[in-house]
């Protein structure tokens, strides 16, 4: 059964960088033609997709973020990490780590993420 | 940017009664790569169509999905308490993939 557990500051400070990790348990992160994805959802709003890592290594990123995103994987721990820079408020959000196959069909249970001074 | 848009936005529906979700993509989705979610409250969401038309694993049967190109639909055949929630249409044929904006399903 294949699990996802995100793990992170829950504070961090406007034009830091956020850093988040999601740790993956019952697949290998490097096999299997999956795409990890991280998505988030700001406090009573609706999901964004942030960009995803495929299994071969390549990433593809949302272009609303304007490059601040980086998705990169750390094979010896099975984890994924995601790194935003230069946050703001706007950036308060649920972040959650997600496998896709064909839809998303496994997400880490999210953690949250306020930006404040 | 393909932008879903989703409706009605809220649904006010009683335990029994039959729900129907549309989803309107602003150009059609590739391979019909469109997929639906539902999410309640403090909870990450759930997978439960893909392909359009697929149900996920351990999906009930009174969910069902259809469309195709740029018009998708959830229906619901008949609602259950659990089945009060947010639900989510998104496409990942087309990069960046995207969300719709959400419709609730709330009790009448």
């Amino acid at each position: 059964q294949v699990q996802l557990q995100e793990s992170g500051p829950g504070l961090v400070k406007p034009s830091e960088t956020l850093s988040l990790t999601c740790t993956v348990s019952g697949a290998s992160v490097t096999s299997g033609s999956y795409y990890w994805s991280w998505i988030r959802q700001p406090p009573g709003k609706g999901l964004e997709w942030i960009g995803y890592l495929y299994y071969s290594g390549s990433t593809n990123y949302n272009p609303s973020l304007k490059s601040r995103a980086t998705i990169s994987v750390d094979t010896s721990r099975n984890q994924l990490s995601l790194k935003l820079s230069s946050v703001t408020a706007a950036d308060t959000a649920v972040y959650y780590c997600a496998r896709e196959p064909n839809g998303l069909d496994v997400w880490g249970q999210g953690t949250t993420v306020t930006v404040s001074s | 940017e393909i932008v879903l848009t989703q409706s009605p936005g809220t649904l006010s529906l009683s335990p029994g009664e039959r729900a129907t979700l549309s989803c309107r993509a602003s150009q059609s989705v590739s391979s019909n790569y469109l997929a639906w979610y539902q999410q309640k409250p403090g909870q990450a969401p759930r997978l439960l169509i893909y392909g359009a038309s697929s149900r996920a694993t351990g999906i009930p049967d009174r969910f069902s999905g259809s469309g195709s190109g740029t018009d998708f639909t959830l229906t619901i055949s008949r609602l259950e308490p659990e089945d009060f929630a947010v639900y989510y249409c998104q496409q990942y044929g087309n990069l960046p993939w995207t969300f719709g904006q959400g419709t609730k399903v709330e009790i009448k």
